[in-house]
């Protein structure tokens, strides 16, 4: 398995601004992966980050509002930009750890945007 | 493309009741399939899997049988207790040309067990 951390765990932010969250993998791996959980909703792939390239977006995310960096094997960080209330979710990361079976995921970080 | 199909909530139950969740995939490669719970207030965490037909995933009390023939994997628990409420994911990954592994989640099922 493996012990993801996300950092804030929660914020407020006023339209119009920025928030980068992180994350944090106790190993490496190789693929790490951006979700949004908007409320009451399951989870919508925003991109997938390998180390080294840029991430690759999902359909109805780009880069310019969602950059992402991957700095290196065991941390990420997913910025979301220009925020308007309708990016009011909870963004979590994950990664597939080889050889386990299924994603791990993090905490989360719960956004509202006023 | 692939899809996870899962039956819709809030179920609500009494402690000691039987659980079913039903989730049902379409999918164009051999999946390997997945229950994740989320506790309020929480992330996602991985509850079971099963990565080839006829496998049978379990953990704390929870179980589901892959499926091939009728494409499901239901969740079922003998006797929930008030900690199980929470909300199930169904999942499968399958492997994407190009891409790797593909995760593809249900709506999720939001359970209630009350004393």
């Amino acid at each position: 398995s493996a012990v993801i951390s996300q950092k804030p765990s929660r914020d407020i932010c006023q339209r119009g601004t920025s928030l980068t969250i992180q994350c944090q993998v106790d190993s490496q791996v190789t693929m790490m992966f951006w979700y949004r959980q908007q409320p009451g909703q399951s989870l919508t792939l925003i991109a997938t980050a390998n180390q080294g390239s840029e991430a690759t977006y999902e359909s109805g995310f780009v880069i310019d509002k969602f950059p992402i960096s991957r700095p290196n094997l065991t941390f990420s960080t997913l910025t979301v930009s220009n925020m308007s209330p309708e990016d009011s979710s909870i963004y979590l990361c994950s990664v597939d750890v080889a050889g386990v079976g299924g994603q791990f995921f993090g905490p989360g970080t719960r956004l509202t945007v006023l | 493309g692939d899809s996870v199909t899962q039956m819709e909530g809030p179920v609500t139950l009494s402690e000691e009741a039987f659980l079913t969740i039903n989730c049902t995939y379409t999918a164009t490669g051999y999946p390997s399939l997945f229950w994740y719970v989320q506790y309020p207030g929480e992330g996602l965490q991985l509850l079971l899997k099963a990565t080839k037909a006829d496998d049978k995933g379990s953990n704390k009390g929870f179980e589901a049988t892959y499926r091939k023939e009728t494409t499901s994997f239901h969740l079922e628990k003998g006797s929930v207790q008030v900690s199980d409420s929470a909300v199930y994911f169904c999942a499968l990954s399958d492997l994407v040309e190009d891409t790797g592994n593909q995760f593809y989640f249900g709506t999720g099922t939001s359970l209630t067990v009350i004393p």
